[in-house]
């Protein structure tokens, strides 16, 4: 098993919903949260990045934190066609150290 | 400020042959990344580099080496070609913030190589 666990999808979505993009992972260690978003044939950019558990807004993002369950979400509210990418969760054990734990990403399709 | 660039874009090669991947960043960030991505699998570590004359190996490090001679360089090389390296290949770059906590990771676009 996977440290970080993230279905593949695809998810499809009409224009407007709100999309839902969750991880789950096993290491308790972990106290930094990150969201990736990758568009087709790009690099990763960063889209969220949350300390410990809770919410952080940003825009028609929202990241949630949950330490005691293990569990991360992306809320991408009246998601539109441009959203369609790859997101893909990583975390880190300490805001020191140097590498983090990928999942393998969700691919979003939001279609018009 | 181009951020993270990577050369080439994309590559063919036959087993056996060799090559180099160049990432370059002007950010002044003191640690760079070598990833690999491919279906299914997610972004897995190469090799990495927390400054300058510095590398280490990452969860995939067999068949590749690395080297980090400048700060804003750090070269991926392939001695002897697989078909099993097919795959697209992602440079990034961080910094220490004043904290002493890492920033998140700046990626490159990419190279897309394909060993037959």
């Amino acid at each position: 098993q996977k440290e970080v666990e993230q279905d593949p999808g695809p998810l499809s979505v009409p224009e407007g919903a709100i999309v839902s993009l969750n991880c789950t992972y096993s290491n308790s260690a972990f106290q930094y949260f990150m969201w990736y978003r990758q568009y087709s044939r790009k690099g990763p950019e960063l889209l969220m990045y949350t300390y410990s558990s809770g919410n952080k807004e940003d825009g028609r993002f929202t990241a949630q934190v949950d330490k005691s369950s293990k569990y991360i979400s992306l809320f991408i509210r009246d998601s539109q066609p441009s959203d369609s990418a790859t997101y893909l969760c990583a975390m880190k054990v300490g805001g020191g150290s140097y590498i983090p734990t990928f999942g393998r990403g969700t691919s979003l399709i939001v279609h018009p | 400020n181009a951020g993270v660039t990577q050369t080439p874009k994309f590559r063919v090669l036959k087993t056996g042959q060799s090559m180099t991947l160049l990432c370059a960043q002007d950010m002044n960030h003191e640690y760079m990344y070598w990833y690999r991505q491919d279906p299914g699998m997610g972004l897995r570590l190469i090799h990495y580099s927390v400054g300058e004359g510095t590398t280490a190996k990452g969860e995939v490090p067999d068949g590749y080496n690395v080297s980090r001679l400048k700060k804003q360089n750090f070269l991926l090389g392939l001695e002897s070609a697989a078909p099993s390296q097919t795959s697209v290949y992602f440079c990034a770059s961080s910094y220490r913030l004043a904290g002493g906590s890492l920033n998140e990771q700046y990626f490159g676009p990419g190279t897309r190589l394909t060993v037959t």
